[in-house]
């Protein structure tokens, strides 16, 4: 399983975009990168999926260099409700036994 | 998008005892689910993988007997804390298997055990 690196923690103020960016050195060739948002005592939610290049959505992009060791979640106009944790994940379970291990996560503060 | 339902959303218990949290995938089915636990101010930590009509798999360390895992159909699984003790007390969150390799979660059960 690829083990991610984030930075523990980020600042930053509201209107501003805020970019995270994840090393997964391992990642194996068929491993997607998925991004994860967490509030306190909440179950995470899907932000952003992707394999290669560049996908956007509407509430973020994601960056994925060509050697795909790592990526960076844009997260474009930051505002209050943003603040929360945020998980990059490595792997795929097509197979039975597959599973995303979760990294420590990188706690973003959006300040007034 | 698809929804995963967790219940209960807290559960108060004495020392002993034992706690069920169940699962379910509203609309779609989930061959897999996996059932994680987080404690404050950590990141989440994988307990067992749940597959439909199978045994659970669980992760190193993890008590099979402590807790046990029922995945009895494509959209219910069940993990039951036995004879809970207050280290026991955490934030338990499931996730089902959606398609192209998303995982959806509930919105997680916080237990206490007194």
């Amino acid at each position: 399983l690829a083990k991610t690196t984030q930075p523990i923690s980020m600042d930053s103020y509201e209107g501003q975009e805020v970019n995270i960016t994840c090393s997964h050195n391992n990642i194996a060739t068929n491993d997607y990168i998925t991004w994860y948002q967490q509030f306190p005592s909440q179950g995470p939610r899907f932000i952003i999926q992707g394999y290669k290049t560049k996908v956007t959505n509407e509430v973020a992009s994601l960056f994925i260099p060509a050697d795909r060791k790592s990526s960076t979640l844009s997260l474009p106009r930051v505002s209050l409700s943003d603040t929360a944790v945020y998980y990059c994940l490595v792997g795929r379970f097509y197979n039975q036994g597959g599973k995303l291990i979760f990294g420590q996560g990188t706690e973003l503060s959006v300040k007034p | 998008g698809a929804v995963v339902s967790q219940h209960p959303s807290w559960v108060i218990c004495k020392s002993g005892t034992s706690v069920k949290i169940e699962c379910r995938s509203l609309d779609f089915q989930a061959t897999t689910m996996f059932w994680y636990r987080q404690f404050p101010k950590q990141s989440l930590m994988l307990m067992a993988t749940s597959n439909e009509g199978s045994k659970a798999t669980y992760e190193q360390g993890v008590e099979k007997d402590k807790f046990l895992i029922n995945h009895a159909s494509l959209t219910l699984s069940t993990l039951t804390v036995t004879s809970a003790h207050p280290e026991d007390s955490s934030f338990y969150i499931c996730s089902a298997k959606g398609t192209n390799e998303k995982l959806f979660f509930g919105s997680g059960t916080q237990l206490s055990v007194l």
